[in-house]
C-alpha cells in the first residue's frame, strides 16, 4: 500500500514561533497533497490543495500567510505555521494522492500545542 | 445541509457482533465512496474503496453504496475490540474530497 510519512508528530512550542511539518510519500508520486486540520470530536478541515511545482490553493478563511505551503517536489510538501498562538493549537493531517489514481493516502498527523 | 452526513455515535457492540455505519449525501455527483478508520491522535488508514452502486467485500469489511438513495454503508463482520476506532465516509468529485463527521465505534470485550 502507499505511505505517506508525517512529521514530526507531536510538537510543542512557545507563542511567536514558527514551526514546519513535512508530509512524504514514501513509495509514490504525489501531484497533488492535501492539507487538513482536525478539532477534538470532528471530522477533517481541508485547509489547502497543494499541487507540485505550482502556489497551493487554500480554502476559504484561511490564512495564507500564517499557513505556508510549499510542495517543491513530487514526494514533500512542508506546512509551516507563522508566528503560532494558542489558537493555533490543533491536530493538522496531510495526504497524497497518487498520479492517475483516485485514492487519498493519510499521514499520521501532527498534534501542535502553542503555550 | 452539509454535503455528506454521519451520525457521530457513539456506537457500542459486543464482540463478535456484526457493525453498521452509515452514510448519507446530497450531491450526485459524487462519483467515489471511501471508508476510513482513524484512531485517537492518529491519520486515517483507508479501509475500502468502491466507485459503483453495489456491494464490495473485503475480509470482515463490506462497503456497500446505492447512488439511487445516495446512501453508503459499511458493515463489519465479527467485530473485534481492536475494531474500536472513528470511522470516516468520504466521497470524492472532481477531485474535491467530502468527509462525513465520523462515527465512533467501540467495540466491547
Amino acid at each position: 500500500g502507499a505511505v505517506v510519512s508525517q512529521h514530526p508528530s507531536r510538537v510543542i512550542c512557545k507563542s511567536g514561533t514558527s514551526v514546519k511539518i513535512e508530509c512524504r510519500s514514501l513509495d509514490f508520486q504525489a501531484t497533488t497533497m492535501f492539507w487538513y486540520r482536525q478539532f477534538p470530536k470532528q471530522s477533517l478541515m481541508l485547509m489547502a490543495t497543494s499541487n507540485e511545482g505550482s502556489k497551493a490553493t487554500y480554502e476559504q478563511g484561511v490564512e495564507k500567510d500564517k499557513f505556508l505551503i510549499n510542495h517543491a517536489s513530487l514526494t514533500l510538501s512542508t506546512l509551516t505555521v507563522t508566528s503560532a498562538h494558542p489558537e493555533d493549537s490543533s491536530f493538522y493531517i496531510c495526504s497524497a494522492q497518487r498520479d492517475r489514481d483516485e485514492k487519498l493516502f493519510f499521514g499520521s498527523g501532527t498534534q501542535l500545542s502553542v503555550l | 445541509q452539509k454535503e455528506v452526513e454521519q451520525d457521530p455515535g457513539p456506537l457500542s457492540v459486543p464482540e463478535g457482533a456484526i457493525v453498521s455505519l452509515n452514510c448519507t449525501y446530497s450531491n450526485s455527483a459524487f462519483q467515489y465512496f471511501m471508508w476510513y478508520r482513524q484512531y485517537s491522535r492518529k491519520g486515517p488508514e483507508l479501509l475500502m474503496y468502491t466507485y459503483s452502486s453495489g456491494n464490495k467485500e473485503d475480509g470482515r469489511f463490506t462497503a456497500q453504496v446505492d447512488k439511487s438513495s445516495k446512501y453508503i454503508s459499511l458493515f463489519i463482520r465479527d467485530s473485534q475490540p481492536s475494531d474500536s476506532a472513528t470511522y470516516l465516509c468520504a466521497m470524492r468529485s472532481f477531485n474535491k474530497f467530502y468527509f462525513g463527521s465520523g462515527t465512533k465505534l467501540n467495540v466491547k470485550p
